[in-house]
């Protein structure tokens, strides 16, 4: 099973609220990763967590601030969005980081669609 | 640096005709290659992957070869359908302190 699961599949948000995202995997992956996906781009590689601690923040602004509370969970707090913020966002898992000389796939979630207004 | 070029398209094709869609990389080593698909309002899902060279990745009728002396990891498949229609997305992971590398993607459309 490759399977990776995200909570909620949508959301709208004002510029005040304080929201979560989650994520989940059970294939025994330990690393973990916060992507965001712009309309008609790529991912753009946010945050990634190896055997629970945060090892790469791609210069990502504050009102985004990961979590991994266990080896099998991934949740992104959410806090004075801006409408531009708005995009999906998407977890995905792998056995193994990069940083640690692995090439391991990674495998996605079915993502978030954050609408901030 | 580590990179992947891909034909950006849109590509538009008739059911059952043949695809390819180009991807090219550069990178320093023995990256693992992959191709990820997109379909609408949906995540990204692993289509196919090699990991060293001369290695053909295939999965759905989808065929991709890792060629290190052209750095090439063309997508192919014979007969495309409908369903097809998404967004594809070619990427590299080389070893090291490096992210996945992600091509700008190429939409394929099927019409029947």
């Amino acid at each position: 099973d490759t399977e990776v699961t995200q909570t909620p599949k949508h959301l709208v948000m004002g510029m005040t609220n304080k929201k979560s995202l989650k994520c989940e995997q059970h294939m025994g992956h330990r690393a973990m990763y916060w992507y965001k996906q712009k309309a008609k781009k790529p991912p753009e590689l946010m945050f990634v967590y190896s055997y629970e601690k945060l090892s790469i923040n791609e210069s990502v602004p504050s009102r985004f601030s990961p979590e991994c509370p266990n080896s099998s969970l991934l949740n992104l707090h959410l806090h004075a969005l801006q409408p531009e913020d708005s995009a999906l966002y998407l977890c995905a898992s792998s056995q193994v980081g990069s940083l640690a000389g692995s090439t391991d796939t990674q495998y996605f979630g079915p993502g978030t669609r954050l609408t901030v207004l | 640096g580590n990179s992947v070029t891909q034909m950006e398209g849109p590509v538009t094709l008739s059911e059952e005709a043949f695809l390819t869609i180009n991807c090219t990389y550069t990178a320093t080593g023995y990256p693992s290659l992959f191709w990820y698909v997109q379909y609408p309002g949906e995540g990204l899902q692993l289509l196919l992957k090699a990991t060293k060279a001369d290695d053909k990745g295939s999965n759905k009728g989808f065929e991709a070869t890792y060629r290190k002396e052209t750095t090439s990891f063309h997508l192919e498949k014979g007969s495309v359908q409908v369903s097809d229609s998404a967004v594809y997305f070619c990427a590299l992971l080389n070893s090291g302190n490096t992210p996945l590398v992600f091509g700008k993607g190429t939409r394929l459309s099927v019409i029947a």
